[in-house]
């Protein structure tokens, strides 16, 4: 399947810190999406990148892609308490309709 | 406000009953989905549906039913033939097309059973 796998699978950082997490996949895909979900809600859309942009930002997020390894990244700067959440990366693609498919999620928690 | 309604937020099944999971949006999205989540885990696609009356299977639709018979609603139904129900299950939109503007989602249904 074309399943984004996220690495690391949790990670705690120190609040004020800055916090990376990696996302791979498989197959070619036309937009990667990164999602957030605080505990026991449902996911919030933060950012999505197409297949031929490089590097996006949104506030505190940036997120690059690069096709040629079938990765991503989502850099959280000046990390804040509320950033405590799983992160998830979702990629889409052409021959999949509208569909986008999920990968586990890392787990990031900011410490005060 | 637009956005997804989920209901009940908490809902308890017990041996060999059916349950109706609600979505409704009014965010006049086309398209709905509907996931599972296990704890620690990723979201698998049960169900989703790109238009009114049309409706599709996703990666682990069985023990599952659907219903798309407005635009605004997507009905989840939970049958007896789901020998592992309880879980986390969370409905989302998008309009096709834009769908790769990103998904609006609910803010999840959790099942038990008892």
């Amino acid at each position: 399947s074309q399943q984004g796998e996220e690495d690391p699978q949790a990670l705690s950082i120190q609040e004020g810190e800055n916090a990376t997490m990696n996302c791979s996949y498989k197959t070619s895909i036309n937009n990667l999406q990164w999602y957030r979900q605080n505990s026991g809600r449902g996911l919030v859309h933060l950012i999505l990148i197409r297949s031929n942009e490089r590097e996006k930002h949104s506030g505190r997020l940036r997120v690059t892609l690069d096709t040629s390894k079938k990765s991503s990244s989502l850099l959280i700067t000046a990390s804040r308490a509320a950033d405590t959440a799983s992160y998830f990366c979702a990629t889409g693609a052409w021959n999949r309709d509208d569909k986008i498919i999920f990968g586990k999620g890392t787990r990031l928690h900011i410490l005060p | 406000d637009g956005g997804i309604t989920q209901s009940p937020k908490y809902l308890f099944r017990k041996e060999g009953q059916n349950v109706t999971l609600s979505c409704e949006q009014n965010l006049n999205h086309d398209a709905m989905y509907w996931y599972r989540q296990d704890p620690g885990q990723g979201l698998r696609l049960i169900y989703y549906s790109q238009i009114v009356n049309d409706f599709q299977k996703g990666d682990i639709a069985e023990g599952y039913s659907v219903s798309r018979e407005k635009k605004e609603s997507f009905p989840l139904t939970v049958t007896s033939a789901q020998k592992n129900p309880t879980a986390f299950y969370l409905c989302a939109s998008s309009t096709p097309g834009r769908g790769s503007w990103g998904y609006t989602f609910g803010s999840g249904t959790r099942l038990t059973v008892v």
